[in-house]
């Protein structure tokens, strides 16, 4: 059954600081794609960063990297030098391939507090 | 590029009222996703559409929520008789046809009282 998991309902991290968000999966399909979603108080979803299933290389944008560990099922969400801005929620999404009829689920989310 | 486009923003409406939100994706997608997000989780899939066609509403309670997207562009969600537990922020989702990553739109907060 397509899973996802958050183990971490909330996270602390220093301005400045890397922190990184734990997100495990659970699919059949071996074509998938992996997402992360930042959620503020404003209520939107922005979306952050994408990792194909048979990406070679982990994804990157800006700060914001996928640590893919694909025989561990893991794709955790890493922000470098962290903002102010980045306090959040942070949510891990999959969306499997055809084989899954491109079904995507949400993990529960991981909220985070950047202090200062 | 416009964003996907929702409304209204905020509906306060009382139990076993109707309610109907409208949703415009960004231009050329032709997936288009309805999700229910109650406070404190993630978003739950209600719906998804492949243009003008149903692709998955496994999840969606048709006793009292329909969808439709008659032209493939833009849909409306409704429920009918609402209830409490309806309460929730209502997104809505499209997605371009080669990553498919989604790009939500701002959400409908609904009460229901």
């Amino acid at each position: 059954a397509q899973k996802i998991t958050q183990t971490q309902p909330g996270m602390f991290v220093q301005e400045k600081e890397a922190v990184t968000l734990d997100c495990t999966y659970d699919t059949s399909d071996p074509s998938y794609g992996l997402f992360w979603y930042k959620q503020p108080s404003s209520g939107e979803m922005i979306f952050l960063i994408y990792q194909g299933s048979y990406d070679q290389q982990n994804a990157t944008e800006g700060r914001y990297s996928l640590n893919f560990q694909k025989a561990r099922k893991s794709a955790n969400l890493v922000i470098s030098a962290s903002q102010l801005g980045d306090s959040a929620m942070y949510f891990c999404a999959m969306r499997e391939g055809r084989t899954g009829g491109f079904k995507t689920i949400f993990g529960a989310g991981t909220r985070l507090f950047v202090k200062a | 590029e416009a964003g996907v486009a929702q409304s209204p923003r905020y509906k306060i409406i009382e139990k076993r009222q109707s309610v109907a939100f409208w949703c415009n994706p960004i231009s050329g997608h032709a997936t288009l996703y309805w999700y229910q997000q109650i406070l404190g989780q993630g978003p739950k899939l209600l719906i998804q559409f492949q243009n003008n066609g149903v692709v998955d509403d496994s999840q969606l309670p048709k006793d009292r929520f329909s969808a439709e997207r008659l032209k493939g562009v833009d849909s409306t969600l409704k429920i009918q008789p609402a209830k409490l537990e309806d309460s929730a922020v209502y997104l809505c989702a499209s997605s371009d046809p080669v990553k498919r990553t989604q790009y939500f739109g701002p959400g409908t907060r609904l009460l229901v009282l």
